[in-house]
């Protein structure tokens, strides 16, 4: 059973509408992570949530934002895609101490 | 400092041998070398990590094989097989023993094809 479920699988939105990606696990995780990975390269830390505690990376754009109401869901949010960030999105969750992080099967996001 | 740097970009393999992977960190703060096996259209999964106290770690046909001396970690998949066709990344990161969030820097992945 999956247990970092992310929705939906795949987004399709145009080019300057706002869209949310959504983030929820069963794992009871305090550490949620949203990642940005583009064809062929590495997942890109953009922000992470240490129980309600936002850690934003420096050069992720200002344009992306992070909502976590509960310990189960997290959302990502993009004001104005642009065509640039069209990428797949994955969540990732962990527990303090000792443990991997669990990645989401992602969100595919294409811009129009 | 925070680089880890992955080869090959791609490796082709024949059903039956051995895939090796190698990596290079710069960094000896970094505490933990996990290694991540990804699918398309799936997400990373973890396959196999390594603290830096052993030199060695095995789960059946995967092994790591850690320098720390020389800062470079491998991955070996014994009997290699179609299914184990993916892209697979390296990651280190440090503060993984500590209480808080932790970060993984991410090699740049190798697209390992087994050809039957």
């Amino acid at each position: 059973d999956a247990m970092v479920i992310q929705n939906p699988r795949y987004q399709v939105t145009q080019f300057g509408k706002p869209v949310t990606l959504s983030c929820s696990q069963t794992l009871n995780h305090n550490v949620m992570y949203w990642y940005q990975q583009k064809s062929s390269q590495a997942p890109k830390l953009l922000f992470h949530y240490y129980d309600k505690d936002f850690n934003n990376e420096a050069d992720t754009p200002d344009n992306f934002q992070s909502r976590r109401p509960n310990t189960s869901f997290c959302f990502l949010d993009i004001r104005s895609p642009g065509l640039g960030d069209a990428a797949m999105y994955l969540c990732a969750t962990r527990t303090d101490n000792n443990q991997p992080q669990h990645f989401g099967d992602g969100t595919r996001l294409s811009i129009l | 400092q925070q680089q880890v740097k992955q080869s090959p970009q791609s490796l082709i393999v024949q059903k039956g041998g051995i895939s090796i992977i190698n990596c290079a960190y710069e960094n000896t703060a970094f505490d933990y070398f996990p290694w991540y096996q990804q699918f398309p259209g799936k997400g990373p999964a973890l396959l196999i990590a390594i603290r830096p106290d052993v030199s060695e770690k095995k789960e059946g046909r995967f092994t790591i094989s850690f320098n720390k001396s020389a800062k470079q970690f491998s991955l070996h998949i014994m009997d290699s097989q179609p299914g184990d066709s993916a892209t697979y990344f390296c990651a280190a990161s440090r503060g993984f023993s500590g209480a808080g969030s932790y970060q993984l820097t991410f090699g740049k992945g190798t697209k390992l094809s087994v050809i039957p």
